[in-house]
Formats: structure tokens, sequence, C-alpha cells
């Protein structure tokens, strides 16, 4: 069965911490993908990767990086959290371009 | 780039009752659409898709979905809604960039 896992179901965090969201897919899927979900905007990209260690930027890159080192992992990065980066994070994962999503459970994030 | 609309923010229907969702996209050429739902607190579960063909497209749950060309649209269907049901919906579209998502619509069901 298709999986893909995402570390933390909740995080809390303070303002200006380093924070990474880890996403683990165990599928050998090419690409991987890093979404942020908010009330009245549906998902919108943030990064995603091709490939180890590709990333392309997405529609909101701005206070995120990620890292790609291995195929079946994808960690998003929040350089110094701010409080406008609350969200849920969502990861996904397809083996062709254009083809289904996967995604995981999602992270809850606070920054206080 | 590509891009989908979903005109309603919230919907409520009578359990049993019939469901259509409605999704608009814009593209050039004819994409491939999805519809996804998520239960609270979960992630994303493919409902259904279109890549080419037949335009009427079956998915799990008892749900379908008609591509309209003409109409740029992609609206989701049920017959008869369950309680279960209750959940958001997303619409999806991939164009000549990676997937984007509508805003989706929240289904609540009334007994």
């Amino acid at each position: 069965d298709v999986k893909v896992t995402q570390s933390s179901r909740y995080l809390v965090k303070r303002t200006g911490e380093k924070v990474f969201l880890e996403c683990v897919q165990d599928m050998d899927h090419e690409n991987m993908f890093w979404y942020r979900q908010d009330p009245g905007l549906g998902l919108r990209l943030i990064y995603f990767s091709y490939d180890v260690k590709m990333k392309e930027k997405g529609d909101i890159p701005e206070g995120y990086s990620v890292s790609r080192e291995k195929k079946e992992r994808f960690s998003l990065i929040l350089e110094s959290a701010s409080t406008n980066q609350t969200s849920m994070y969502l990861c996904a994962s397809n083996r062709d371009r254009g083809d289904i999503q996967y995604f995981g459970a999602g992270t809850r994030l606070s920054v206080l | 780039a590509q891009s989908v609309t979903q005109p309603d923010i919230h919907i409520t229907v009578s359990e049993g009752a019939s469901l259509e969702l409605r999704c608009n996209y814009s593209y050039g050429a004819t994409p491939y659409l999805f519809w996804y739902v998520q239960s609270p607190g979960q992630g994303l579960q493919l409902l259904l898709k279109y890549f080419s063909g037949d335009t009427l497209v079956q998915g799990i749950k008892g749900f379908e979905a008609e591509f309209k060309r003409s109409q740029s649209s992609f609206n989701l269907r049920k017959p008869s809604v369950h309680w279960s049901d209750a959940a958001e919906y997303f619409c999806a579209v991939v164009g000549d960039n990676d997937m984007r998502f509508g805003a989706g619509t929240r289904l609540t069901v009334k007994p």
C-alpha cells in the first residue's frame, strides 16, 4: 500500500526558531512536493523536487527551503519561523509528472 | 499556467440528497483533472481523475465527474449523499505546471 509519512502531526514552535518538517515515502517515487493549506486558499505549492538533490520553487517559496538528500525523504525547512507560517503542511509524492499525487496526513504547525 | 476555481466555499445537503460540486479550470489545452477529498485531520485522498477518453469518470465511494471542454468544467456528482461524505473536496488541475488546487468546498451533510 502506498504510504507517505510525515514525522509530526502537530508542532508548536517559537518565532525565530529553525523548524524541520520531515516527509518519507516508501513508493520509490521520483517526485515529491510540499504544500501549505490555509482556509479559503486551498493548497499552495511551496517547493517540489524531481530528483535527489534537485529542488524547484513553487508558488510561495519565500521563507522556506528544502532538502532532498535521499530519494525517499524530502524535508521542509523554516529557517526562522514566523507567526504567518502557522498552517497545515502537506507532503505528497508521485512517480511521473502529472500523475496522481499521494499525500501524507499533514503537520499542523503553530508558531507562537 | 493552469488554474482552477471552486465557486462554492461551503455546501450543505441533506443525507440522501444528490450532490454536485463545481470546478472550473483555466488552461489552453486539455488538462489532467482530479478530485480529492480530505476528511477532518487527514491528508488528501484521490476520488477520481481524468486524463483522456470518456468524459464521464467514475471514482470511489460512488462519486463521478464529467469533463466538459466547452464549459471548462469538471463537476463532481453523487446521486445520494451519506453522512460520511462530510469533508472538504478539492479539485486539481495539471497543465504546463505541476498540480494546482482549488480553494476547496466544504460539504456539510444534514441528517
